[in-house]
């Protein structure tokens, strides 16, 4: 079974510092990764996505991911945190074969101080 | 393009009543997937539809079901409703089934009293 896992509830920087959001994933075989945000009352948006190729991933709105198979993780960064990153983020792990069923993360709620 | 509705956004019903929820996707996307999102358990799958078929289904009770029509709209029916049922449901379309991005609607919020 695939799983993802977030470690952190919440994690709060400082504006203008740098941030990481944690998330380590378990697939059979080679995992399509995903992170997505959510804002307060809306639906998910999507960030970025890893399916192959490079392991460092840029997304939407100055946000990166790197994978690392070696340690099954997929962490969220971004060089310069902005009041407006706060939000709920969400990693999402699918299996490359079999189900095609996505799964996501408990969330991780991202306070950014100004 | 537009992106996914979904209407209603809010709902209030009580306990033994069913609801249905529409979604429309982005034009052009044929899959429709659905989730509950809560905060005990997280955002959990609750199906998906691809060319009015349904291709893969999650963990939940039959009171849940849905349907596809030819436009690529999609309905999500709860019959008998349980308190355990409030919830933000979300409704995800991408171009292909088990898609690899999936662009989410607004949710609806749903009440049960």
């Amino acid at each position: 079974a695939q799983s993802v896992a977030q470690p952190e509830d919440q994690v709060n920087v400082a504006e203008g510092n740098p941030l990481t959001v944690k998330c380590t994933y378990s697939v059979s075989g080679n995992p399509y990764l995903f992170w997505y945000v959510q804002y307060p009352n809306r639906g998910l948006q999507f960030l970025l996505k890893y399916i192959t190729g490079d392991n460092l991933v840029k997304g939407s709105y100055g946000f990166e991911a790197e994978f690392n198979k070696s340690q099954t993780s997929f962490h969220l960064k971004k060089p310069s945190a902005l009041v407006s990153d706060s939000a709920l983020y969400f990693c999402a792990v699918r299996a490359t074969g079999g189900s095609y069923i996505p799964t996501f993360g408990r969330g991780t709620s991202l306070i950014v101080h100004p | 393009k537009a992106g996914v509705t979904q209407t209603p956004r809010y709902l209030i019903k009580t306990r033994g009543q069913q609801v249905t929820l529409s979604c429309s996707p982005i034009s052009g996307h044929r899959s429709v997937s659905w989730y509950q999102q809560t905060p005990g358990q997280g955002l959990q799958f609750l199906f998906e539809y691809f060319s009015e078929t349904q291709r893969n289904k999650g963990n939940f009770p039959g009171r849940f079901s849905g349907r596809q029509f030819s436009n690529s709209r999609s309905e999500m029916n709860v019959s008998t409703l349980e308190l355990g049922d409030s919830a933000l449901y979300l409704c995800a379309s991408s171009s292909k089934t088990g898609g690899e991005t999936q662009y989410f609607g607004p949710g609806t919020r749903l009440l049960v009293l």
